[in-house]
């Protein structure tokens, strides 16, 4: 599969752990983007990256961070988890250079937090 | 302010049906708009970008500048099309995130 991956599909957790969550872009992609998706605030944006630097914050909570790899990959770290941390959280890629402006999206990772 | 308003939570209507899902945007620069769709248990996909004025599956999207819209629109509705439908907004200028409205589940009934 050349699109978006994410993994893992689902994680159950306890209320103040961390956790990692993993996005590989499509192949070529250099900006990503996470975006989470709550039932009370629907999609909202976290943060982009571009070729590895940060470009963007939206409402990314301080007990949130992530980074961009050599690689490309990139990685959502939540911590102190709370109750109303339990979402789905999407990564998307796109290809700037393309001048499409069009965002592809992973299969999202399903966030418990109990 | 950018935002993005689908007014309508749920929307039901009968196969062979016409279809229009509303999206008004809110935004001081130049928008470019999208919707996206997801169907059950899914990621979501691109339907239609406005700079392309694409028709993909019956569907075709116009943006009115004169009414910030940019309604969604299909002549006969098929069942394959129940699904949750974000219109989105491309923020630019640097931060090029979308701002999404809210959704609409757009149930087709046979």
């Amino acid at each position: 599969d050349s699109g978006v991956t994410q993994t893992p599909k689902h994680l159950i957790t306890a209320t103040g752990q961390r956790v990692t969550l993993r996005c590989s872009p499509r192949s070529g992609d250099l900006s990503v983007y996470w975006y989470q998706q709550s039932l009370d605030q629907g999609l909202q944006f976290l943060i982009q990256y571009y070729n590895g630097e940060e470009r963007a914050k939206g409402n990314i909570l301080e007990r949130f961070s992530a980074q961009q790899f050599p690689d490309l990959h990139s990685e959502l770290n939540l911590s102190s988890l709370e109750l109303g941390d339990s979402a789905l959280y999407f990564c998307a890629s796109s290809d700037r250079s393309s001048g499409r402006n069009e965002q592809f999206f992973g299969p999202g990772t399903r966030l418990t937090v109990l | 302010a950018q935002r993005v308003t689908q007014p309508e939570k749920l929307l039901s209507v009968f196969k062979g049906a016409p279809v229009e899902l509303k999206c008004n945007y809110s935004y001081s620069g130049s928008p470019e708009l999208f919707w996206y769709v997801q169907y059950s248990r899914q990621r979501l996909q691109l339907l239609l970008r406005h700079i392309s004025r694409e028709s993909i599956k019956g569907f075709t999207a116009d943006l009115n500048k004169g009414e910030t819209s940019f309604h969604l629109k299909k002549p006969f509705a098929q069942e394959e099309d129940s699904a949750m439908y974000y219109c989105a907004l491309l923020t630019q200028g640097g931060s090029e995130k979308l701002v999404f409205g809210k959704g609409t589940k757009l149930t087709v009934n046979p």
